[in-house]
């Protein structure tokens, strides 16, 4: 089973700054099987970012993914307000078919 | 624009059957593989199986001797029982559909407490 590590657990930044969060593979996945989701308070996940790198319909270009192998990073170019929440990255394995999910990394505002 | 809307009971007892079901709308429920997806109260995502309407299926290892997942194509709904259900199984359970190798869209979510 394919573990996911995010870090920071926490991140406390202000609008206005860049944010990089790191999600850490135990082994290496095909960047094709990575995704970003984003949550607020009350809501569902939304996905912002599949196959590590491309934006999801309706996503500003200031969030971009990028990584390989075991290390994968989900950027924010410009911090707005609406941009505070939870961020999730995902993994698919295919043996066994299963969705994981990193623990999430909280982007809090400063 | 699809959308997922999830429904069932809000309160399950221990020891018994949480069973929901999630219509989907705005897309054919055959293109797709569909998902559930749990959280429980202030913790992170848990994927629990996913199927598709051919009755093909997919489990989460740690849940799979308790949990069914079903497409039904008639009524465009798919359907999650849990069995033999604790508090740990206390949650805000998501469908989603499944596209490559993510899940692009959500229902807003339904929780369930397991108490007596």
């Amino acid at each position: 089973e394919i573990v996911l590590t995010q870090s920071p657990g926490t991140l406390s930044l202000s609008p206005g700054e860049r944010a990089t969060l790191s999600c850490r593979a135990s082994q290496s996945v095909r960047s094709s099987y990575v995704a970003w989701y984003q949550q607020k308070p009350g809501q569902a996940p939304r996905l912002l970012i599949y196959a590590a790198s491309s934006r999801a319909t309706g996503i500003p270009d200031r969030f971009s993914g990028s990584g390989s192998g075991t290390d994968f990073t989900l950027s924010i170019s410009r911090l707005e307000p609406e941009d505070f929440a939870v961020y999730y990255c995902q993994q698919y394995d295919n043996s066994p078919p299963r969705y994981t999910f990193g623990q999430g990394t909280n982007l809090e505002i400063k | 624009q699809v959308q997922l809307q999830e429904s069932g009971p809000g309160l399950v007892k221990p020891s018994g059957t949480l069973s929901l079901t999630c219509a989907v709308s705005g897309g054919s429920i055959t293109n797709n593989w569909w998902s559930w997806v749990r959280q429980p109260p202030g913790k992170g995502l848990e994927w629990i199986g996913e199927s598709e309407h051919s009755g093909n299926t997919n489990y989460n290892p740690s849940l799979k001797s308790r949990v069914t997942i079903s497409v039904d194509r008639s009524n465009s709904q798919l359907s999650l029982t849990l069995s033999s259900v604790t508090a740990a199984d206390t949650a805000v359970y998501y469908c989603a559909r499944a596209a490559t190798y993510n899940l692009d869209y959500w229902g807003q979510g339904t929780l369930v407490t397991v108490s007596s």
